[in-house]
């Protein structure tokens, strides 16, 4: 099992639209719950952390933790064309090893 | 006033070679990692360091060594070069998860060193 799992994608939505994506992880212990942005050729960047269970709102995006099932989620609302990217979940666990999922690309048609 | 730096953010070598890529952060963060990004965009740590100690050496192979001089630098050093090696190297760095129980340790990455095996 991998630690951590993301949605298959690529994921293509229209301009304005709800893109919702979704990662598990398998180690109960995590503590820290990362949404990264990765644009082509570039670094991550960090968009969203969240470490209690619930909804956690930054402008239009919306992570979700819910650590009894093992899930995070990222909603990105009114989504536009600079919304097109590879966005990747990442998971702290312990002993300062921060992992990532395979990442799901997103692109958002005008 | 570059938060975390990467040299170089281009390496073309021939296979066998030895080479290095160093990093460096002024963030003042304790824990520095690399990772490894193949063509698929995967992300996989490589290695975590801790106040200049390694924590985590993810089955790396023994033809990579990272070495810590103190905990603002975190270089990595490859020897006898394949192939397979070829990919975007990333180094990083974070707070320390323990001081003060911050939980929200982002992650900072550099731009990146794209290494080309040939």
């Amino acid at each position: 099992q991998k630690e951590v799992e993301q949605n298959s994608g690529p994921l293509s939505v229209p301009e304005g639209a709800i893109a919702s994506l979704n990662c598990t992880y398998s180690d109960r212990g995590s503590q820290s719950f990362f949404w990264y942005r990765q644009y082509s050729g570039k670094s991550p960047e960090l968009i969203m952390f969240i470490y209690s269970n619930g909804d956690k709102e930054d402008g239009r995006f919306t992570a979700q933790l819910n650590k009894a099932s093992q899930y995070v989620s990222l909603l990105i609302r009114d989504s536009q064309p600079s919304d097109s990217a590879t966005y990747l979940c990442a998971v702290m666990r312990s002993g300062y090893k921060l992992s990532f999922g395979a990442g799901t690309t997103v692109t958002v048609r005008a | 006033d570059t938060a975390v730096s990467q040299t170089p953010k281009y390496l073309v070598t021939q296979m066998g070679n030895d080479k290095s890529i160093k990093c460096e952060q002024n963030l003042g963060h304790d824990t520095m990692y690399w990772y490894k990004q193949d063509s698929k965009k995967f992300l996989k740590i490589m290695f975590s360091y801790n106040n200049k100690e390694l924590i985590i050496n993810e089955t790396v192979p023994n033809r990579f060594s990272p070495k810590s001089p103190d905990k603002a630098h975190l270089n990595l050093h490859i020897n006898s070069l394949e192939l397979g090696d070829s990919a975007v190297y990333f180094c990083a760095s974070s707070q320390d998860l323990a001081r003060g129980g911050v939980m929200n340790t982002e992650a900072f990455f550099g731009q990146g060193t794209r290494l080309t095996v040939v």
